[in-house]
């Protein structure tokens, strides 16, 4: 039963790209997290999905930043245009349930570089 | 705006003996709290949880004690191991809400 999968574990960009950030959940997962570390901080919630829904994107920037969780495939984080600012370990978490009742399972983080 | 604060950012220890990871939260409504173990290159682990309808929850050598009138909570490893060693993140959050808050970690070494 593999866990929570992310991809790619390290992504770099230059300033302007587009970086594209996937997810896939543990199996029978339905509800995907994703947060962001900058270096020496905790874990910034960014937006919290189901199938097809974004539930909660309070944490996400109002700019350049979009998520999605489609019917069939990863969950994925887009980042348009990305600055030197965006510079940071972007990790997916998945649970079975909403929460906050159950604990949730992360995946390994993507470094996203930005240089 | 810092709703759940590790004031510590790192912690020594000495193996055998017990490691006391503190945290703060601001927000009364928390009403779930959760402890995560984190290593180098690797996601967070889910470590302990505990609701706010009890003071204490116990899972082998971890412990999380919760004092709702101070807004604290702390989790105790005895005996610590230097396979403990990693960042513990204390983590927050609400019924009815779907944000789990973090706070920015503490580093826990244990020396042999």
């Amino acid at each position: 039963n593999a866990g929570v999968m992310q991809n790619p574990r390290h992504l770099v960009r230059r300033r302007g790209q587009e970086a594209r950030l996937r997810c896939s959940p543990m199996k029978g997962h339905s509800h995907v997290y994703w947060y962001r570390q900058l270096p020496e901080e905790g874990l910034k919630f960014m937006v919290y999905l189901q199938k097809e829904n974004i539930i909660d994107e309070s944490g996400m920037p109002k700019e350049r930043f979009s998520a999605e969780f489609p019917k069939e495939g990863p969950s994925i984080l887009r980042i348009q245009q990305v600055v030197r600012g965006d510079s940071a370990a972007y990790f997916c978490a998945s649970s079975p349930s909403s929460p906050p009742g159950d604990e949730q399972y992360f995946g390994p983080g993507t470094r996203l570089t930005v240089t | 705006d810092q709703q759940v604060k590790q004031n510590s950012p790192s912690l020594s220890v000495q193996e055998g003996r017990i490691s006391i990871l503190n945290c703060d939260y601001t927000n009364s409504m928390f009403d779930y709290f959760l402890w995560y173990k984190k290593y180098p290159a690797e996601g967070p682990t889910f470590l302990i949880s505990i609701s706010s309808i009890k003071d204490k929850n116990e899972d082998g050598r971890f412990t999380v004690f919760l004092n709702k009138s101070a807004k604290h909570l702390s989790l105790h490893i005895v005996p610590s191991q230097p396979g403990d060693s990693a960042v513990y993140f204390c983590a927050a959050a609400l019924t009815g809400g779907f944000k789990t808050i973090f706070g920015a970690g503490t580093r826990l070494f244990v020396k042999a």
